[in-house]
Formats: structure tokens, C-alpha cells, sequence
């Protein structure tokens, strides 16, 4: 079955220090999105990409789809105390009918 | 616009008690309706998915049970629950199976 790793598990970081999390599927996808959890909070829905190699950015954060569609990134530049969280890529397999959800990088800025 | 709610925000119960939780959705017809457990500093869990009224997939083996009696409606029940039923539940609703999910606020449980 698909499997949808996320590292790394946890990172710490001092305030105004980048961070980048990646996202690795066994079995192609037809498009990833990315969500965040505050603490104490729900997933939210960030963004969607679905072209092979595309880049998509949102103020500070900047999301890539790998060529083969197998990976992703997450990168936030200079990150601020509202960054903390936990980030969570998902992606169908391709032909599959489901949503298969990352394992997550919990996010710790220190300020 | 669509919203979501779910209700209690929080709950307390004694093992061996019954459970129900509820998931309401508004502003959409005939969406896809999940289950997610969530437990500490963890990740998400699927538990039951439903594509429409009466129909109900369950992802993992459990001491869980889903129901959706309305088109917006989508509950979780338990007959007893145990200790490992612990955690951060969350309902989340889709217009496609591999489309966007929009989550509810959670309900947090402890079994004591």
C-alpha cells in the first residue's frame, strides 16, 4: 500500500533560521497538498500542486513538487514564532480513490 | 460558504462507557465525510470514510463504529470504550476522495 513519509519528524529552530521539510511517497501521485496544525488546533489546508516540478510560493514559504512526483518540499524562509506547527503533506496514488496523509514535521521556532 | 462543526470540544469518559460524536457539515451537498484519531504529538489516523448516505469504509480494525443517517451528518460511536481510545478526533469533509479536506475543530477525548 502507499506510504507517505515526512522528514524530518521533528525540527527545532532559532527565530529568523529557515526551515525545510520533505515529503517522499513510495508510488507516484496525482497531487500533493500541504496542510499545517497549530497547537492545540486542526490541519488547515495550505496549498495544492499538481504539475510534475512545479513551485508554487507563499510569502515566506515555498513549496515544490518533485519531477517524478514522488517527492515534495516545504521550505520557510526566515521563520517567525507563527510558524510553529505541524506540517503534513498528503497525496493520492495515482489511480487510487483516497487521500493518503504524511507523517508530519512538528515545528518549533525559538524566539 | 461551508463550515464544519463538531461537538463536545472536549470529553471525559470512563472505560467500558458509550461513546458519540458528532459531525455536522453546512453550505455543500453530498460530500465525503472522514474519521481521523489523532494521539498526542502524533499523526493522523484514518478511521472511517463515507461517500454518502448509509455508506460507511473503515480503514483499520477497531473498537470504533461510523454512521452518517443524513446526507451531513457523520457520527462516531463506540458501545465501550478502552483506554487506547484516547486522543484528538477530527472530522474532516471533501468534494472528491483525493481533493482537498477541510477539517473540523476536534473533539478531544480521555478515557479514564
Amino acid at each position: 500500500g502507499q506510504q507517505v513519509m515526512q522528514i524530518p519528524q521533528y525540527q527545532h529552530v532559532q527565530e529568523g533560521e529557515d526551515f525545510t521539510t520533505y515529503c517522499n511517497s513510495s508510488t507516484t501521485l496525482s497531487n500533493i497538498q500541504w496542510y499545517k496544525q497549530r497547537p492545540g488546533g486542526h490541519p488547515v489546508f495550505l496549498i495544492q500542486l499538481v504539475k510534475s516540478g512545479e513551485v508554487k510560493k507563499q510569502k515566506r514559504l515555498t513549496f515544490q513538487f518533485g519531477e517524478a512526483k514522488k517527492n515534495s518540499s516545504l521550505h520557510i524562509t526566515a521563520t517567525q514564532t507563527t510558524d510553529v506547527g505541524t506540517y503534513f503533506c498528503a497525496g493520492p496514488e495515482a489511480g487510487a480513490n483516497n487521500l493518503f496523509f504524511g507523517t508530519g514535521t512538528r515545528l518549533t521556532v525559538i524566539p | 460558504s461551508q463550515t464544519i462543526h463538531q461537538w463536545p470540544a472536549t470529553l471525559v469518559q470512563p472505560v467500558g462507557s458509550p461513546l458519540s460524536l458528532e459531525c455536522t457539515v453546512e453550505g455543500t451537498s453530498n460530500p465525503n465525510l472522514y474519521w481521523y484519531r489523532q494521539a498526542a504529538g502524533r499523526g493522523l489516523q484514518l478511521l472511517f470514510y463515507s461517500v454518502g448516505i448509509g455508506q460507511i469504509s473503515s480503514e483499520v480494525p477497531q473498537n470504533l463504529s461510523a454512521s452518517r443517517p443524513q446526507d451531513r451528518q457523520f457520527i462516531l460511536s463506540s458501545k465501550k470504550l478502552l483506554l487506547s481510545d484516547s486522543g484528538f478526533y477530527l472530522c474532516a469533509w471533501s468534494e472528491g476522495l483525493k481533493e482537498t479536506q477541510y477539517f473540523g475543530p476536534g473533539t478531544r477525548l480521555l478515557v479514564l
